[in-house]
């Protein structure tokens, strides 16, 4: 079973600064992939970012990269030069690439970003 | 492109009554994945369907709750009869067929929220 751990509940960031959310996962599978979602208050989710697990490089998108661990099964998301649109709940996924398309979201991380 | 569309975007019901969830996948997505998000229990994924035929249930709480895709174009989720613990955001989300590196981000509706008195 797959098991996806967001251990920062709620943080805030001042505007333009940078912020790290954490996200480690369980997994004994050897492919896989990673993926991070916004949820802002209007509840909406957007897809964000993707990191496989034979990805040699850390993904970046625009001010979001991916700070990709394997060793340590962590894949921390850095949001740089924070935005006050960056206020929102963001999730951490994972996925199974072998066999199975569903995705195991962590319990979230809220982001408040002060002007 | 229209994304994921889901309707109604809220409903209110009463207990014992029916409930149908309506959602229209992105056109060429073969995978369909119904949620359930509620602030004890997180994201939940409930079913999910590929190429119209159900793959994964185990998340279906009970029988009150059945999902069926009878096209590529349409999927319901019904709740009957819904009970208050049914209240939750109900989120829809497709993907396409396998892409490079394994990357398949789901596509997610605005979701549904079920108010159930």
């Amino acid at each position: 079973a797959q098991k996806i751990t967001q251990t920062q509940p709620g943080m805030f960031v001042q505007e333009k600064e940078a912020v790290t959310l954490d996200c480690t996962y369980d997994t004994s599978d050897q492919s896989y992939g990673l993926f991070w979602y916004k949820q802002p208050s209007s509840g909406e989710m957007i897809f964000l970012i993707y990191q496989g697990s034979y990805d040699e490089q850390n993904a970046t998108e625009g001010r979001y990269s991916l700070n990709f661990q394997k060793a340590r099964k962590s894949a921390n998301l850095v949001i740089s030069a924070s935005q006050l649109g960056d206020s929102a709940m963001y999730f951490c996924a994972m996925r199974d690439l072998s066999n199975d398309y569903k995705l195991s979201f962590g319990a979230g991380t809220t982001v408040t970003v002060r002007a | 492109d229209a994304g994921v569309i889901q309707s109604p975007r809220h409903e209110v019901t009463e207990m014992g009554q029916e409930v149908t969830l309506r959602c229209k996948p992105i056109s060429g997505h073969d995978y369909l994945f119904w949620y359930r998000q509620t602030m004890m229990r997180g994201l939940e994924l409930l079913i999910y369907f590929n190429n119209n035929v159900p793959i994964d249930d185990s998340g279906m709480p009970e029988d009150r709750f059945s999902a069926k895709m009878p096209n590529a174009s349409f999927s319901t989720l019904k709740i009957q009869p819904s009970e208050p613990r049914d209240s939750a955001v109900y989120f829809c989300a497709s993907t396409p067929p396998r892409g490079i590196r394994g990357k398949n981000e789901q596509f997610f509706g605005p979701g549904t929220r079920l108010t159930v008195l």
